[in-house]
């Protein structure tokens, strides 16, 4: 198993670009979700998503679109890139009722 | 909404000796999880130790182990033995109990002095 991959695992973007995060799993896990780590602030929801067709907001969901197409992918999208999100964002993945979420390595994304 | 506080942004501790990391939370639940991630300089997110609520008895992992007060609302994390690859930034985090989002402190960063 590769476990939760994530690509690119760094980007440099300019304010107003756009692009997608991706995010695999080869789990069979129904629950994914999007995390952004900031310095001093921990690591905190944007997104998450229970299961296929099925995706709902976290903490800090503003400038960030999700979709669950399938089981195992799990896109970030940013329409429209800003200096504050700048950041290092991470996916994870479980099983509901599990005890573990597995994490993917993180990309750390720079907005100039 | 739950919150976890990690009042010690930085800690150090001598190779061989033992160190304590702090973690308290807030919550109206009865029924949660609580965790430690440790966050070494490749990023990657590794579950270090998990406490369920509703056990009394504290978690412990080989190295590490916890002091888990439920009624004081803490849950700090004892490492012995400390090993040069134990150095890291250390997460506390909290979950509900059917749900999966988790919420985490604002990390303690683990200096191990040779």
């Amino acid at each position: 198993n590769a476990g939760v991959t994530q690509t690119p695992k760094f980007q440099v973007l300019k304010t107003g670009q756009s692009m997608t995060l991706q995010c695999a799993q080869d789990m069979n896990h129904e629950y994914m979700s999007w995390y952004r780590q900031d310095p001093g602030m921990g690591l905190r929801l944007i997104h998450y998503s229970v299961g296929a067709g099925i995706t709902d907001q976290g903490e800090v969901p503003n400038g960030y679109n999700v979709s669950r197409s399938t089981t195992e992918d799990f896109p970030l999208r940013l329409l429209s890139a800003a200096p504050s999100q700048t950041s290092v964002y991470f996916c994870a993945s479980s099983r509901p009722i599990s005890n573990e979420q597995f994490f993917g390595p993180g990309t750390r994304l720079t907005v100039l | 909404a739950q919150t976890v506080t990690q009042s010690q942004p930085e800690m150090s501790v001598q190779e061989a000796e033992t160190v304590t990391l702090s973690c308290t939370y807030d919550t109206s639940e009865s029924d949660y999880y609580l965790f430690w991630y440790k966050q070494p300089p490749s990023r990657q997110m590794i579950l270090v130790i998990r406490q369920e609520a509703y056990k009394q008895q504290n978690a412990t992992e080989n190295r590490f182990s916890v002091n888990f007060q439920k009624a004081a609302k803490s849950f700090s994390l004892k490492i012995s033995d400390s090993q040069l690859g134990d150095a890291a930034m250390y997460f506390c985090a909290y979950r509900n109990f059917g749900n999966e989002k988790l919420t985490f402190g604002t990390g303690t960063r683990l200096t191990i002095i040779p």
